[in-house]
């Protein structure tokens, strides 16, 4: 499974509404598809799970959605932006075999 | 506390090797699969190698199958990357990963430089 992100960057302002996209080649399975937030000097930080879980401690102003029943259109909201959330964001394929992780390329969220 | 903390990076000659190390605490090494993922300069996430809890299974991607080994150490709640024949485009900073099955806990990482 490969996976696409769109936009590349999205310029924003806090306090605006962040909407992240992630495609899928083929149908994720179970819903295997996770958003993490990674920003510099830091390791990656699982946000969403299971495409709409959020994990433990991760705001409710993230909220992951799917599009449609192929599994194949993934979301990233981000209802309404932090200084702290200005970051890269990837979704990921889990679950796989032998690639037990598949990675989007990112998508930037830096201010405007 | 769950706490993933890798050790074992730093420069090193094209084709030399190096020995990574991830040693864990905060929760029960033994019944978790565990993955590295890598990150080079400038570029996004990869997925090297996975490894199941007891180390029947095994999986390494196609950029370092044959080159790199993946083990653990359940009595030592530890994992290991082995990796041999390095190259420049192995220099990346790597992560030690937990599968629960999403990636949930990560190392703050290790960085490796591949340069003569």
């Amino acid at each position: 499974i490969a996976l696409t992100q769109s936009p590349g960057t999205l310029s924003l302002s806090p306090g605006e509404r962040a909407t992240l996209f992630c495609r899928a080649s083929q149908s994720v399975g179970s819903g295997y598809l996770a958003w993490y937030q990674h920003k510099p000097g830091q390791s990656p930080r699982l946000l969403i799970f299971g495409a709409s879980n959020r994990a433990t401690g991760i705001p409710d102003r993230f909220s992951g959605s799917v599009s449609g029943t192929d599994f194949t259109r993934f979301t990233l909201t981000i209802s309404r932006l932090e200084p702290e959330d200005f970051a890269l964001y990837y979704c990921q394929h889990y679950g796989g075999s032998p690639s037990r992780f598949t990675f989007g390329p990112g998508t930037r969220v830096d201010f405007k | 506390e769950v706490q993933l903390v890798e050790s074992g990076g730093g420069l090193v000659q094209p084709g030399g090797s190096l020995r990574l190390s991830c040693v864990t605490s905060g929760f029960t090494f033994s019944r978790n699969d565990m993955n590295w993922v890598r990150q080079a300069p400038g570029k996004g996430l990869e997925w090297l190698s996975y490894i199941s809890s007891g180390s029947e299974t095994i999986y390494y991607a196609d950029s370092v199958q044959g080159r790199f080994t993946i083990s653990r150490d359940n009595a030592k709640n530890s994992l290991y990357l082995q990796m041999s024949s390095l190259r420049a485009d192995d220099t990346a900073m790597y992560y030690c990963v937990r599968e629960v099955p999403q990636a949930d806990y990560w190392g703050q990482g290790t960085l490796v430089t591949v340069s003569s």
